[in-house]
């Protein structure tokens, strides 16, 4: 079974308007941290959020928040403001406490439209 | 250096080709992942490791995979006889501690290797 799971695998995005990016998870770990990273076409992978399991808020950095629902197993990023810069591929990770690895979803590619 | 740096940027290898790939983590980073990224996909794990140990190696396709961190800096992916599902974006990413916590994983530009 696919540990993280993102639904979209492309969406358009109105500049200045904000888009909310899904990711759903499956972990038995009680202890875990939720990831998202940005992939530009240059192909690095840059770091945006990072929500952990035992957060009691939902974790916001500038534009970005991450809409945490631990009960429905759901960490979806919110952009809000949407720049043409944010055209890119996204990525939902997870670390279970068990190990030290990030296991990746399958992405979303984001277009932002002038 | 300032972040993770990996060469080559590009390689092309012919079909049963040995290839090596290096990563260049960043000064101090105790933890060194490895992933292999198929085009249109999200990374796939390949290994980890801590300081020079390698500590799980569960996501090697095959054994002609390997991988090795003899001083605990700088890493090398190997790949004996390349075949084309081995084409593919690897990645290399570092971080400072160990496990648990809110630590930030450093990626690298990643290493695009073509198998022709």
């Amino acid at each position: 079974a696919q540990k993280i799971t993102q639904t979209q695998p492309g969406m358009f995005v109105q500049e200045k308007e904000a888009v909310t990016l899904d990711c759903t998870y499956d972990t038995s770990d009680p202890s875990y941290g939720l990831f998202w990273y940005k992939q530009p076409s240059s192909g690095e992978m840059i770091f945006l959020i990072y929500q952990g399991s035992y957060d009691q808020q939902n974790a916001t950095e500038g534009r970005y928040s991450l809409n945490f629902q631990k009960a429905r197993k759901s960490a979806n990023l919110v952009i809000s403001a949407s720049q043409l810069g944010d055209s890119a591929m996204y990525f939902c990770a997870m670390r279970e406490a068990a190990g030290n690895k990030l296991t990746f979803g399958g992405g979303t590619r984001v277009l932002v439209k002038p | 250096g300032a972040g993770v740096s990996q060469s080559p940027r590009y390689k092309v290898a012919k079909r049963g080709q040995d290839v090596a790939l290096r990563c260049d983590p960043i000064s101090g980073h105790v933890s060194l992942f490895w992933y292999q990224q198929a085009l249109g996909q999200g990374p796939e794990f390949l290994t980890y490791f801590q300081n020079e140990a390698q500590l799980d190696k569960s996501g090697l396709p095959s054994d002609r995979f390997f991988a090795e961190r003899p001083e605990g800096s700088v890493s090398t992916l190997k790949i004996q006889r390349t075949q084309q599902e081995d084409s593919a974006v690897y990645l290399c990413a570092s971080s400072l501690v160990g496990p648990g916590g809110n630590y930030g994983y450093t990626f690298g530009s990643g290493t695009r290797l073509t198998v022709v």
